[in-house]
């Protein structure tokens, strides 16, 4: 069975250090999404993107974080510099269109982030 | 804004019983949908039910159903027969009916489920 691949899967680093999460999503599926997690919270959309554009970046700190998904494919998320505050895991998912409304996201294991 | 509230941090059930995971949610729209996920520790989230809310019928799978009720903007989830590989983190989440920019998947905050033998 596909599935939404991710790595690393755990990454420690020191804040004002940069770190970037990469994310191969299901083959086919037009629309991938990444989702950060907080410790006793649900998934919050960080961005969207449908092929290469992004339809939905409201919820990302632009100041620090960084998207692409360059052939609309695979996707890098990046953050510079890293704070305490970014520690989370770090959600990849999938889906095929999101204009069916039978879609159905499929996730990643994720990548856990501890910023020290 | 649409938002989604689980009340319940952490529940427990004896295998073989029966256990139901609350949710409310609050919306202004009339069509959307709902769904449960499921989190096993250390593995990636699946999904566990979709409901779509121009539907009356309640979704089944298997072992898992739902209570919808749209009026009062309720979803429960109901497992059935309990078994140790349900224990997991439990999302109930929303998503609006079209697709595009609101297609994101709007989450509570869980509820931990523990399956006792």
């Amino acid at each position: 069975e596909a599935e939404v691949a991710q790595s690393p899967r755990y990454k420690i680093t020191e804040k004002s250090q940069a770190v970037a999460f990469w994310c191969d999503p299901i083959s086919g599926h037009a629309t991938l999404y990444w989702y950060r997690q907080i410790l006793g919270q649900g998934p919050e959309l960080l961005v969207q993107f449908q092929d290469e554009s992004v339809v939905d970046d409201s919820q990302l700190p632009k100041d620090r974080f960084s998207a692409e998904r360059l052939k609309g494919v695979d996707s890098t998320l990046k953050i510079q510099p890293a704070e305490l505050g970014d520690s989370a895991m770090y959600l990849c998912a999938s889906s095929l269109s999101p204009l069916a409304g039978t879609d159905t996201q499929y996730f990643g294991p994720g990548t856990r982030l501890t910023v020290l | 804004a649409q938002t989604v509230t689980q009340s319940q941090p952490e529940m427990s059930v004896q295998e073989a019983e029966t256990v139901t995971l609350s949710c409310t949610y609050d919306t202004s729209e009339s069509d959307y949908y709902l769904f449960w996920y499921k989190q096993p520790p250390s593995r990636q989230m699946i999904l566990v039910i979709r409901q779509e809310a121009y539907k009356q019928q309640n979704a089944t799978e298997n072992r898992f159903s739902v209570n919808f009720q749209k009026a009062a903007k309720s979803f429960s989830l109901k497992i059935s027969d309990s078994q140790l590989g349900d224990a997991a983190m439990y999302f109930c989440a929303y998503r609006g009916f079209y697709g595009g920019a609101t297609n994101k998947l709007i989450f509570g905050t869980g509820t931990l489920l523990a399956v006792q033998p």
